[in-house]
């Protein structure tokens, strides 16, 4: 179960910040929230997770509201490469764990030139 | 930068065929996983495996679905007897000592 709410599909115009949100109301305590995208039909890629603190990379930044029962994944300047459906997901992170990730069905992300 | 490599890009089978999907992990990679995704829906948790067994696996991996590391590099999806409705895409993924997991660009796997 992804345990995690996102809508369907967005826009953003190219050039300009994409803020995609996520609820995740019923995330634990020791839960991480993970991003990731997938680009037509490739295997999913990695962007960014994030347990409490905001974090940003060169990718993308996360915004995490301080009760943790939401996000927002901004990707500051998108471009046209960056149209895909991106994954919000939440799951125990500790090291050498074997958990696996259990997607939903995502945001569809388009960015409009 | 290392990646998750997967082998063949495409497989077309028969019905009723066997058919060996392969993967080779991150090199230092501890934990490897396969995922499918049907065509217009979500990827799906198949398998996850760790020192040399299996540590979950989903109600779609039955007993048609094996998993191998046959060497220190490879990761193998068996699939005994293909059904139409194994068509998917097959990913396989793999995590080290950090928190994300890496996923390989996939195999189309067709069956007519």
């Amino acid at each position: 179960d992804a345990k995690t709410t996102q809508p369907t599909s967005m826009d953003c115009a190219e050039g300009r910040a994409a803020n995609l949100p996520c609820n995740h109301s019923t995330i634990s305590g020791n839960e991480y929230v993970y991003w990731y995208r997938q680009i037509h039909s490739q295997g999913p890629q990695y962007i960014i997770h994030g347990l409490k603190n905001n974090e940003t990379n060169e990718m993308a930044s996360l915004i995490i509201t301080e009760d943790r029962k939401s996000s927002t994944l901004i990707l500051p300047h998108a471009t046209l490469r960056d149209t895909a459906v991106y994954y919000c997901i939440v799951r125990v992170a500790e090291r050498n764990t074997g958990n696996q990730f259990y997607f939903g069905t995502g945001t569809s992300l388009t960015v409009i030139p | 930068e290392p990646e998750v490599t997967q082998t063949p890009s495409h497989q077309v089978t028969q019905m009723g065929q066997e058919v060996i999907l392969r993967c080779v992990p991150i090199s230092n990679h501890l934990y490897f996983y396969w995922y499918r995704q049907i065509l217009g829906q979500k990827v799906e948790f198949l398998v996850s495996f760790y020192n040399n067994e299996i540590s979950e696996k989903s109600e779609i991996f039955d007993d048609q679905f094996s998993v191998e590391r046959p060497d220190g590099s490879n990761f193998t999806l068996k699939i005994r007897s293909t059904k139409l409705e194994d068509s998917a895409m097959y990913f396989c993924a793999s995590t080290g000592e950090g928190y994300e997991q890496y996923f390989g660009p996939g195999t189309r796997l067709t069956v007519t």
